[in-house]
């Protein structure tokens, strides 16, 4: 069955520096988005994609941030200089239309 | 501010009981999820319910949708260990369709 993918599936790095999330969705689907989910919250939504161009986006994805789908298969998501609120679980989805989104198995970002 | 509160946020039942898990949203949406997720793991969709009055069933899980009521339940019929696991509801708050929010998530632990 088709999946979603995530890599790194940990990620350790230091306060200022970028990281880059990489997600593989699900090949037929036409929706992405980025999650986080600090240690033993709620899931928050970072960021929307469709038609290679972002649709929503929330308080949360500031300048900061920034996703691309480079070459039709990849969907990452970049953090330019992370700080210590950063650390948190994100997890990448897709979906076709109005079904459910198809969640990935997560990176765990440590800032520190 | 939108909110998507559910209750309660920690439940404790013996197998072999019923309960009900409460969604409240505070925006217009007929369009809600839930979600089930396991210690340390991803996001697995339970329920898609696309419309007011929409009643969808799995197994010991029936999940049910009042957009008028801005309301979503979660019952849970008979109990067993194996549902265990932190429960999410999440609404989907655009014309659009891609702009998601989560409830703050329901731990529950069934108790053999």
């Amino acid at each position: 069955e088709p999946e979603v993918t995530q890599t790194p599936s940990h990620q350790v790095t230091q306060m200022g520096q970028e990281v880059i999330l990489r997600c593989v969705p699900i090949s037929n689907h036409l929706y992405f988005y980025w999650y986080r989910q600090i240690l033993g919250q709620k899931v928050e939504f970072l960021v929307s994609f469709y038609n290679n161009e972002i649709s929503e986006k929330s308080e949360i994805f500031d300048d900061q941030f920034s996703v691309e789908r480079p070459d039709g298969s990849n969907f990452t998501l970049k953090i330019r200089s992370t700080k210590l609120e950063d650390s948190a679980m994100y997890f990448c989805a897709s979906r076709v239309a109005w079904e459910t989104q198809y969640f990935g198995p997560g990176t765990r970002l440590l800032v520190l | 501010e939108l909110k998507v509160e559910q209750n309660p946020l920690f439940l404790s039942m013996q197998e072999g009981k019923n309960y009900t898990i409460y969604c409240n949203y505070s925006t217009t949406s007929d369009r809600l999820y839930w979600y089930r997720q396991d210690p340390g793991k991803s996001l697995e969709s339970l329920f898609v319910l696309l419309s007011n009055g929409a009643v969808k069933q799995e197994g010991r899980l029936m999940a049910s949708l009042d957009t008028k009521a801005r309301l979503s339940t979660l019952h849970i019929t008979a109990a067993v260990h194996d549902l265990s696991a932190t429960y999410f509801c999440a609404v989907d708050i655009t014309y659009t369709g891609n702009q998601f929010y989560f409830g703050t998530g329901t731990s529950l632990t069934v108790i053999p």
